[in-house]
């Protein structure tokens, strides 16, 4: 049963614009939840995370939205550029577990 | 900067053949992952390890195994591998504690069995 549903599967954006991906969890005991980058031919790094005490956290050009009643959790690329083109993944854990259960992936293409 | 490392980025095996796949880091992390990354499945866990010879199953341990005899060394073992175990396979080590700390990722090893 996948306990972090992320969509779109893939997105192509042309430089300039404001790519979105969205991510929707199940367990309300869900506590952090990060979003990871990955370059091709590299592992997943850490881009962004956020608690959801905060409803919103910016770092650069990239912002988590989070909606605790709603469940859901979304990834905003501000001004993209072609270097940003990566499979970006959300992910969800619990303090009381080391688990992190990942998205599926959203592979993104920013074209110049 | 940590760095972890795999110990080969492709890898070519046969069915039924023994597969070890070997990941180091060198920021005297505890806790070490192994993970399988398949398209449109995301990166599942295999297996995890908080200590040396200690070892959790994850959600899909089947058809593996996993050795830690050293903190910084946390190996993947296919006993019979399968044409079905496919896939790239990411190694991470994370430091101890909250389950809050970055998870800090290998390149990858793309295992292909025939």
């Amino acid at each position: 049963q996948q306990q972090v549903k992320q969509s779109p599967q893939s997105l192509i954006v042309q430089k300039g614009g404001i790519p979105i991906i969205n991510c929707a969890y199940e367990n309300t005991a869900f506590d952090y939840f990060p979003w990871y980058q990955q370059f091709p031919g590299k592992g997943p790094a850490l881009l962004i995370a956020i608690r959801p005490d905060v409803s919103e956290k910016k770092e650069g050009r990239f912002t988590i939205s989070f909606n605790k009643s709603a469940k859901q959790f979304s990834l905003h690329i501000m001004d993209s550029q072609p270097g940003d083109s990566a499979t970006y993944f959300c992910a969800a854990s619990k303090d009381s577990s080391y688990k992190l259960i990942f998205g599926s992936g959203t592979r993104l293409l920013v074209r110049p | 900067d940590v760095k972890v490392t795999q110990s080969s980025r492709y890898l070519v095996k046969r069915t039924g053949e023994k597969v070890f796949l070997e990941c180091v880091q060198d920021m005297d992390h505890e806790n070490m992952f192994w993970y399988r990354q398949d398209p449109g499945l995301g990166l599942r866990l295999i297996y995890f390890s908080y200590d040396v010879k200690m070892k959790e199953k994850g959600d899909i341990p089947e058809g593996y195994s996993v050795s830690r005899e050293k903190k910084e060394r946390f190996s993947l073992i296919l006993e019979s591998a399968s044409t079905n175990q496919t896939s790239m396979y990411l190694c991470a080590s994370q430091p101890a504690g909250l389950s809050y700390n970055e998870q800090f990722f290998g390149p990858g090893t793309r295992l292909t069995v025939l």
